[in-house]
């Protein structure tokens, strides 16, 4: 079993939709989840972490924590063909002394104008 | 506040042949990251730095891939011999050091092809 999983798609959705991506994670211990985008040919860059429970919104971008499922996922609201990107989720865990992170594969989205 | 700079942006070698890569972290980042990416698959970490000392190097093939941090701030990472498969995205990443939200900064990127 992977440590972080996740669909390689590519998602596709229609402008002003709402995008969906997943990712699940094989370690309980794990302490925060992060989200990253990357463009083609570009490196990754943070859109937003989540520690608690829940849900946590910003701007257009939300990302909700489920432990107890293991499950962490990120919901793009009026997706824009600019959003077209692969979506990496990091989990985070304390290993050894020291922060570990894992990436899973990532997700390609698509947004079609 | 000045990114992750890493250099060249792009290098070609031959399988066999040496090759080096430079990164240099955000100012005050006591934790630096090197990564291989290949096409179609997410970051790989190879070595974690925290300030001069490794921390994790357990995917790091050793027998042909070496990396220093000198004086805790630049980072060198050599690959000798290369081999075909080690064409990739070579990423170079800093962050704070500071607990579970620790957030990552990437670098551009190495772009190494090994023909």
């Amino acid at each position: 079993q992977k440590e972080v999983e996740q669909n390689s798609g590519p998602l596709s959705v229609p402008e002003g939709a709402i995008a969906s991506l997943n990712c699940t994670y094989s370690d309980r211990g794990s302490q925060s989840f992060f989200w990253y985008r990357q463009y083609s040919g570009k490196s990754p860059e943070l859109i937003m972490f989540i520690y608690s429970n829940g849900d946590k919104e910003d701007g257009r971008f939300t990302a909700q924590l489920n432990k107890a499922s293991q499950y962490v996922s990120l919901l793009i609201r009026d997706s824009q063909p600019s959003d077209s990107a692969t979506y990496l989720c990091a989990v985070n865990k304390r290993s050894g002394g020291y922060q570990k992170v894992t990436f899973g594969t990532g997700t390609k989205l698509q947004v079609i104008p | 506040e000045a990114g992750v700079a890493q250099s060249p942006r792009y290098k070609i070698i031959e399988k066999r042949q040496s090759v080096a890569f430079w990164c240099n972290p955000i100012s005050g980042h006591a934790t630096l990251y090197w990564y291989q990416q290949i096409l179609g698959q997410g970051p790989k970490l190879l070595i974690q730095f925290q300030n001069n000392g490794v921390v994790d190097d357990s995917q790091l093939p050793k027998d042909r891939f070496s990396a220093e941090r000198l004086k805790g701030v630049d980072s060198t990472l050599k690959i000798q011999p290369a081999k075909l498969e080690d064409s990739a995205v070579y990423l170079c990443a800093s962050s704070k050091g500071q607990g579970a939200t620790d957030t990552q900064y990437f670098g551009p990127g190495t772009r190494l092809t090994v023909l």
